[in-house]
């Protein structure tokens, strides 16, 4: 059974640190990788998505994804407390259009 | 871009009646559309996965007679909620995806309330 885990949290950070998300996957054929952002009572919005190995940064947010470990993290310079929220992981599977999406991680940014 | 959105927000409706959701993606042609349901402080759990002009594939242990989803376009995918009963209220979310990226992007979702 395809799994994606992340820890549920809440991971607290002071503001202006970095915050460290981390999703581990099961499937070896996972193709694409995406982290979402979900405000409480809100829908999830895309942050970004990485497809290769290595790093992808854009503006304070930065995934890394390591096929042969099944990783894939997303780093938050520069935290601010309207990054809390929590942080889902999403992974498509090669062959199918869906998501398995991770449980999410509950971030709180300190103040 | 890659704008999707959804009506009504909000629903409350009484107990035995249907509801329908719509879903539009305003500037792209989403070629899949997905309708998720969350819970208070669960993940999402996917319902069910549409292509325009097909029928839904429905997840394992959704009811496909009480969740009638239709794809009848590039841009509009409707959930209707049949006989509602008060353990159907919930977080309803759509997601829509097309071109040559497999990105979901999601609607604001509407919550339903069975009284």
């Amino acid at each position: 059974q395809k799994e994606v885990e992340q820890n549920s949290g809440p991971l607290s950070v002071p503001e202006g640190a970095i915050a460290s998300l981390n999703c581990t996957y099961s499937d070896r054929g996972s193709q694409s990788f995406f982290w979402y952002r979900q405000y409480s009572g809100k829908s999830p919005e895309l942050i970004m998505f990485i497809y290769s190995n290595g790093d992808k940064e854009d503006g304070r947010f930065t995934a890394q994804l390591n096929k042969a470990s099944q990783y894939v993290s997303l780093l938050i310079r520069d935290s601010q407390p309207s990054d809390s929220a929590t942080y889902l992981c999403a992974v498509n599977y090669s062959g199918t259009y869906k998501y398995i999406f991770g449980t999410g991680t509950r971030l709180k940014v300190l103040a | 871009g890659a704008v999707v959105s959804q009506h009504p927000s909000r629903v409350i409706c009484k107990s035995g009646t249907s509801v329908k959701i719509e879903c539009r993606s305003l500037d792209f042609q989403a070629t899949t559309m997905f309708w998720y349901r969350q819970f208070p402080k669960q993940s999402l759990m996917l319902m069910a996965t549409s292509n325009e002009g097909s029928k839904a594939t429905y997840e394992q242990g959704v009811e496909k007679d009480k969740f009638l989803i239709n794809h009848a376009s590039l841009t509009l995918s409707t959930l209707t909620v049949t006989s509602a009963h008060p353990e159907d209220s919930s977080f309803y979310i759509c997601s829509a995806s097309g071109g040559i990226t497999d990105t979901q992007y999601f609607g604001p979702g509407t919550r339903l309330t069975v009284l």
